[in-house]
């Protein structure tokens, strides 16, 4: 079966660090990855998603990049953090027509 | 561009009480169709799924939801409502059969549903 992987759990950061989530696949084949994030008293925002190995689309403008070095890898990155970057991070996963299935998410703060 | 309205923030019921969480969609064709439920600190849960077929759909939990086409409606509902079901409900809107990519999603807001004992 199908498992998604996603590290770490939590992570407090200080401004102006780098970030670095990252979030495995397994028992699946180039699946479509996805990376949302849940601010607080909102909903389930589209970060980026990829359909393939370096193919990364990207739904926002903002401080955040991924990239997809293999293809059950999805990783989400900053090279300096901002405050406005707390929140719950989810990734994703899905395959051509079904349902996302999510990871446990890793919860962001940024001080 | 797609959307979702989930119109209720916060919803508090009774333990064996009725329960229906509305929600509304706009896309472009008929789209295909979530409900998730997440437990704090948690990730996401899929409680049910329209693509298409018969437009009342049963799930996870005893929960069903009904596709309405006329009004762009995919209510999630559940005769008696168990304590462990105080969550907070998410419905989103993927692609369709014409367009593929159901999982990439448009969510709504979310419902907090807290359960009275």
């Amino acid at each position: 079966s199908q498992t998604i992987h996603q590290w770490p759990a939590t992570l407090v950061q200080p401004v102006g660090s780098p970030l670095s989530l990252e979030c495995t696949v397994e028992g699946t084949s180039n699946p479509n990855l996805y990376w949302y994030r849940q601010a607080a008293g909102r909903g389930l925002q589209l970060l980026f998603y990829s359909v393939g190995i370096g193919q990364i689309s990207s739904e926002v403008p903002q401080n955040l990049s991924a990239s997809r070095p293999q293809d059950r890898q999805f990783i989400l990155s900053s090279k300096k953090l901002l405050l406005s970057d707390s929140g719950f991070y989810l990734c994703a996963w899905g395959g051509w027509n079904t349902e996302a299935f999510f990871g446990q998410g890793t919860r962001l703060t940024v001080v | 561009a797609q959307s979702v309205t989930q119109p209720d923030i916060h919803i508090t019921v009774s333990e064996g009480a009725s329960l229906e969480l509305r929600c509304n969609y706009s896309y472009g064709a008929t789209p295909y169709l979530f409900w998730y439920v997440q437990s704090p600190g948690q990730g996401l849960q899929l409680l049910l799924k329209y693509f298409s077929g018969d437009t009342l759909v049963q799930g996870i939990k005893g929960f069903e939801a009904e596709f309405k086409r006329s009004q762009s409606s995919f209510n999630l509902r559940k005769p008696s409502v168990h304590w462990s079901d105080a969550a907070e409900y998410f419905c989103a809107v993927g692609g369709s059969r014409l367009t593929g990519g159901g999982n990439k999603l448009t969510f709504g807001t979310g419902t907090q549903l807290k359960v009275e004992l």
